[in-house]
């Protein structure tokens, strides 16, 4: 089935530091793959997707490529802010559906 | 953009009792919606997905009886579960789609139930 691993949390870091979430798909087909971001008593949102292989998403100074050999759309960004801190989630829609599988998400403390 | 609220944030509630949960589109007509539920430090589970009126459909393994959901309009849709008992106690998040064709979900803020 489909599903969804990434890197466990909580990752800590200084304001400026390089940030890397590491996210790793399972899926048949080619599915598109979502970077969703949920602030403190906010909602979940969309951060920056790719649908196809080789596809970089990027917004906000957050990047992302869609690599289809390694099953992986890791996240990064150069230089993170306080602000940046939040809850991130590396999130899968099949290419047979519309239903998101989303992986268990991972807490970010960026500190000043 | 679009906005997706809610209500309530946080609820409490005795083992046995009912609790309803709403979820409204603020600013965009929503022909679907979701329900998710995530469990601490777990991935978001999708419960069912709900057309506005027709009957959801309910993943594999969701009691479709203890979960009830309406989605009566285009800017509303609730969860209600019956009969709580603590194990039902999660995180609760809605997420609405502007168009049958569009992949694009915008979460809610989520519902915290805690039943003791």
């Amino acid at each position: 089935g489909n599903s969804v691993t990434q890197m466990e949390g909580p990752v800590t870091l200084s304001e400026e530091a390089f940030l890397t979430i590491n996210c790793t798909y399972t899926a048949t087909g080619y599915p598109s793959l979502f970077w969703y971001v949920q602030y403190p008593g906010e909602g979940l949102q969309l951060l920056l997707k790719a649908t196809k292989a080789d596809d970089k998403g990027s917004n906000k100074g957050f990047e992302a490529t869609y690599r289809k050999e390694t099953t992986s759309f890791h996240l990064e960004k150069g230089s993170v802010q306080v602000s940046d801190s939040a809850v991130y989630f590396c999130a899968l829609r099949p290419s047979d559906g519309q239903n998101f599988v989303f992986g268990p998400g991972t807490r970010l403390s960026v500190l000043p | 953009g679009a906005v997706v609220s809610q209500h309530p944030s946080w609820v409490i509630c005795k083992s046995g009792t009912s609790v309803k949960i709403e979820c409204r589109s603020l600013d965009f007509q929503a022909t679907t919606m979701f329900w998710y539920r995530q469990f601490p430090k777990q991935s978001l589970m999708l419960m069912a997905t709900s057309n506005e009126g027709s009957k959801a459909t309910y993943e594999q393994g969701v009691e479709k009886d203890k979960f009830l959901i309406n989605h009566a309009s285009l800017t509303l849709s609730t969860l209600t579960v019956t009969s709580a008992h603590p194990e039902d106690s999660s995180f609760y998040i809605c997420s609405a789609k502007t168009s049958v064709s569009s992949y694009e979900q915008y979460f809610g803020p989520g519902t915290r139930l805690t039943v003791t």
